[in-house]
């Protein structure tokens, strides 16, 4: 089993609807937990952490289920921009070693 | 502000050729420094991280190497490159001074081997 799993799509999703993706860990102590969005050809940025609590930013929500061991990110009325490749990233150990999923593909139609 | 800087932007090199990267880092002081690897259409690969200057950890073997001869420079060499360095090149930092922080990622070196 890999560490940090994700579908990796493509999830193709028109434009104005909701989507959600999950992220699977197998390290239980894990802390630390991340989205990031990577655009074509571009470095991955920073979309949100993820908190114990869950946190949303906009039409974002991210959340944690440590029972199941995984993140997920919703995307609420979908933009045509929102299409890209969305990485997980988990830090199993806490020491700022964080391990990355192959990231879920996510396409907006019009 | 913290922001970091990579180049070059681009690259196309022969095979059997030499290689090295910069990447600096500004606004912050002792961070983690990493080189990832990013293949077409594939995931990040960890190739180097650096806890301070001098010392580096390598994730995989291969020719590649790097150096962090001051605290906010990191640099990925090769003395010879292969067909298969062929990829993205992606410099990112940590602030180990706040917890839960995130890796941040520099704008990417795409290297093509020809």
């Amino acid at each position: 089993r890999k560490e940090v799993e994700q579908d990796p799509g493509p999830f193709n999703v028109p434009e104005g609807a909701t989507v959600a993706f999950n992220c699977t860990y197998s390290n239980s102590a894990s802390q630390s937990f991340f989205w990031y969005r990577q655009d074509c050809r571009k470095e991955p940025k920073l979309l949100m952490s993820v908190y114990s609590s869950g946190n949303e930013d906009g039409r974002f929500t991210a959340q944690l289920n440590r029972a199941s061991q995984y993140i997920s990110l919703l995307i609420r009325d979908s933009k045509l921009s929102d299409s890209a490749t969305y990485l997980c990233a988990v830090d199993p150990h806490s020491n700022y070693q964080l391990i990355w999923g192959a990231g879920t593909k996510l396409i907006i139609k019009p | 502000s913290q922001t970091i800087h990579q180049w070059p932007a681009t690259l196309v090199q022969p095979v059997g050729s030499p290689l090295s990267l910069e990447c600096t880092v500004e606004g912050t002081s002792n961070p983690n420094l990493y080189w990832y690897r990013q293949a077409a259409g594939r995931g990040l690969q960890l190739l180097f991280y650096s806890v301070g200057i001098g010392q580096i950890s390598s994730e995989v073997p291969q020719n590649l190497s790097a150096s962090r001869p001051q605290d906010r420079q990191f640099i990925l060499s090769s003395k010879k490159l292969l067909l298969s360095d062929s990829g993205f090149y992606l410099c990112a930092w940590i602030d180990r001074r706040s917890y839960n922080s995130p890796l941040h990622f520099g704008n990417g070196t795409r290297l093509t081997v020809t």
